[in-house]
């Protein structure tokens, strides 16, 4: 079965402090995507990540992919109230296929960042 | 920018009617795709659209059709509406072709609620 898990589910954090969101997912891809949904708000895109190793960064977010572990994660660094959110990852189980883009989606995780 | 825009932003309809989620994108994506956004649950995918009048299921069809009568257009039809169809519908778009590099571009979402 092709499943993406996502952990935590819910993550409250203070403002400045660092935390990590996990993402791991049941098979082998090499393609995996981040997006952010603000409340009441649709799904906006965060990073692609392509191969093993791959690290991008945005501001106070990072996302880096290790497609051996079948595992990405989505660092954050000093916490601003901005960045509340929820977050999914996502991933192309048959990237290199005919997937037309297809995505598997985890159950994303909802951050509050609170002073 | 890419935009994708879905009729209607929120819907009140009675079990046993028939629903039109319309969605439609600017930027001649070949790919197109509807989601149900649930709580816990994340995005699970309805259906799919790769090229004009083309479709596969995703991983819930069950109560669900789409047309795509033009390559801007996907709509989505709940043929008989049920209160377990009540849920946030979001229409995405991608690129093509079929290389799975294309980031999903999503539209703003429709709340559906059946009554």
């Amino acid at each position: 079965e092709l499943k993406v898990e996502q952990n935590p589910l819910f993550l409250s954090m203070q403002e400045g402090k660092n935390y990590t969101i996990y993402c791991n997912y049941s098979t082998t891809s090499d393609r995996l995507y981040w997006y952010r949904q603000d409340p009441g708000k649709s799904l906006e895109s965060l990073f692609v990540l392509l191969s093993n190793g791959a690290v991008k960064q945005e501001g106070r977010l990072m996302a880096s992919l290790d497609t051996k572990a079948r595992l990405s994660t989505l660092h954050i660094t000093a916490a601003v109230h901005d960045l509340s959110a929820t977050y999914f990852c996502a991933v192309d189980f048959n990237a290199g296929g005919t997937s037309y883009g297809k995505l598997t989606f985890g159950q994303g995780t909802i951050l509050t960042v609170h002073p | 920018d890419v935009k994708v825009t879905q009729s209607s932003r929120y819907l009140v309809k009675r079990t046993g009617e028939k629903v039109f989620l319309e969605c439609v994108q600017d930027m001649d994506h070949e790919n197109m795709f509807w989601y149900r956004q649930d709580p816990g649950l994340g995005l699970r995918l309805i259906y799919f659209s790769y090229d004009v009048k083309m479709k596969e299921k995703g991983d819930i069809p069950e109560g669900y059709s789409v047309s795509r009568e033009k390559k801007e257009r996907f709509s989505l039809i709940l043929e008989s509406a049920s209160t377990n169809q009540t849920s946030m519908y979001l229409c995405a778009s991608s690129l093509g072709p079929s290389t799975g590099l294309e980031t999903q571009y999503f539209g703003p979402g429709t709340r559906l609620l059946v009554l």
